[in-house]
């Protein structure tokens, strides 16, 4: 059954660098997100992304984020310059239509991503 | 704007008793619902949802849920709890190609 993989499912960093996370959304999906969960907190909306461009962000996705699809299958989120609080679980997620007639997500496992 | 509240963090269930895990929503929109489980280690996955038609909805493990409009409710059940049903359910409510989601609710079943 097709799925969606991220990588790694940890990684620890220090506070300053630079760190990319790296989901590849099912094959045909037009739609791509990504979502973080802080501990304890909400599953949060960063990002949708849409014929090679944001579709939409969320106020948390500020300046120090970013989101590429270099190749046609990677679907990648960048931290510049990662802050204590940028520790979560970060979910990515793909759809296949625009809404749905479904509305369904696929999520993927998660990078578990602590900052030091 | 949608949103969606999930009281009650945590929730124990003994084994064998009924599940319920409530989820009130608010939608400007006739709403997307969904009902998504992340067991320890794992994604989230989808358990069951809502989008026309029918409002009980039966999703997979024996869990169904019923949306009631005039209550802005998606209340989640399983009659009889399994050991195995021990992880963290999300309610989300879908509006404008994102879904919202609660806090979520982590079930605890005591044997």
């Amino acid at each position: 059954e097709p799925e969606v993989t991220q990588t790694p499912s940890h990684q620890v960093t220090q506070m300053g660098q630079e760190v990319i996370l790296r989901c590849v959304p099912i094959s045909n999906h037009l739609y791509f997100y990504w979502y973080r969960q802080i501990l304890g907190q909400k599953v949060e909306f960063l990002v949708s992304f849409y014929n090679n461009e944001i579709s939409e962000k969320s106020e948390i996705f500020d300046d120090q984020f970013s989101v590429e699809r270099p190749d046609g299958s990677n679907f990648t989120l960048k931290i510049r310059s990662t802050k204590l609080e940028d520790s979560a679980m970060y979910f990515c997620a793909s759809t296949g239509l625009a809404g749905g007639n479904t509305g369904e997500l696929f999520f993927g496992e998660g990078s578990r991503l602590t900052v030091l | 704007a949608q949103s969606v509240t999930q009281l009650g963090s945590h929730v124990s269930v003994s084994e064998g008793a009924l599940v319920l895990l409530r989820c009130n929503y608010s939608s400007s929109v006739p709403p997307y619902l969904f009902w998504y489980v992340q067991y320890p280690n794992q994604g989230l996955q989808l358990l069951l949802k809502y989008t026309t038609g029918a409002t009980l909805v039966k999703g997979i493990n024996g869990f169904e849920a019923e949306f009631k409009k005039s209550e802005t409710s998606f209340h989640l059940t399983k009659p009889s709890a399994h050991m195995s049903d021990a992880a963290e359910y999300f309610c989300a409510v879908r509006g404008n190609n994102r879904l919202a989601f609660g806090k979520g609710n982590q079930v605890v079943v005591i044997p």
